[in-house]
């Protein structure tokens, strides 16, 4: 799987569009980008995934650049309990390599 | 849904026992993973089981540690003797099948004294 890079640690204020980016030069083709995150104590929780193309549900957006180099997890209104470390993942197949992760931290 | 199940959420122990940890996945999901982690390591995977059979078990740090899934929703993972390094917060997590999202239990919180 390839290498991801995210910033160790991010602010953001309640209300606000939480931005996370990631950086994964070395991705492969069939690789998809895939984000997790963990909210103190518990199990991580999948958030989305995507290939190519731009995606979202009801929790967030994916913006994957056209080079697939990177990409941005973005939380549209970051509520307190959005606080976590948040995982980006590249993957193939079964293995989900977690890094270090960015810790997210929503101030009111 | 119920989610994955995991059991005992906490055990405390002393070095040199024998330690079963249990999960229960999803029902209708074929693969089942095994995770540690600590502070040091971060989150690691352990085992996959596909259908029951186990597929990798390259994380498995050593011969202490053995998994096994006798059915299709129950697993356990056993160490046995334990070590204060074994300890750590456990995760079983179920996928339905692949490529599919991995579903995370609660995780065991382990201690070994």
């Amino acid at each position: 799987d390839a290498k991801t890079t995210q910033p160790p640690s991010m602010d953001c204020a309640e209300g606000r569009a939480a931005n996370l980016p990631c950086n994964h030069s070395t991705i492969s083709g069939n690789e998809y980008v895939y984000w997790y995150r963990q909210i103190h104590s518990q199990g991580p929780q999948y958030i989305i995934h995507g290939l190519k193309n731009n995606e979202t549900n009801e929790m967030a957006s994916l913006i994957i650049t056209e080079d697939r180099k990177s990409s941005t997890l973005i939380l549209p209104h970051a509520t307190l309990r959005d606080t976590a470390v948040y995982y980006c993942i590249a993957s193939n197949d079964y293995k989900l390599s977690f890094g270090a992760g960015t810790t997210v931290t929503v101030r009111a | 849904d119920a989610g994955v199940i995991q059991s005992p959420r906490h055990e405390v122990t002393e070095m040199g026992q024998e330690v079963t940890l249990r999960c229960k996945p999803i029902s209708g999901h074929n693969s089942l993973f095994w995770y540690r982690q600590t502070m040091m390591r971060g989150l690691e995977l352990l085992i996959y089981f596909n259908n029951n059979v186990p597929i990798d078990d390259s994380g498995m740090p050593e011969d202490r540690f053995s998994a096994k899934m006798p059915n299709a929703s129950f697993s356990t993972l056993k160490i046995q003797p334990s070590e204060p390094r074994d300890s750590a917060v456990y995760f079983c997590a179920s996928q339905k099948g692949p490529g599919e999202t991995q579903y995370f239990g609660p995780g065991t919180r382990l201690l070994v004294l």
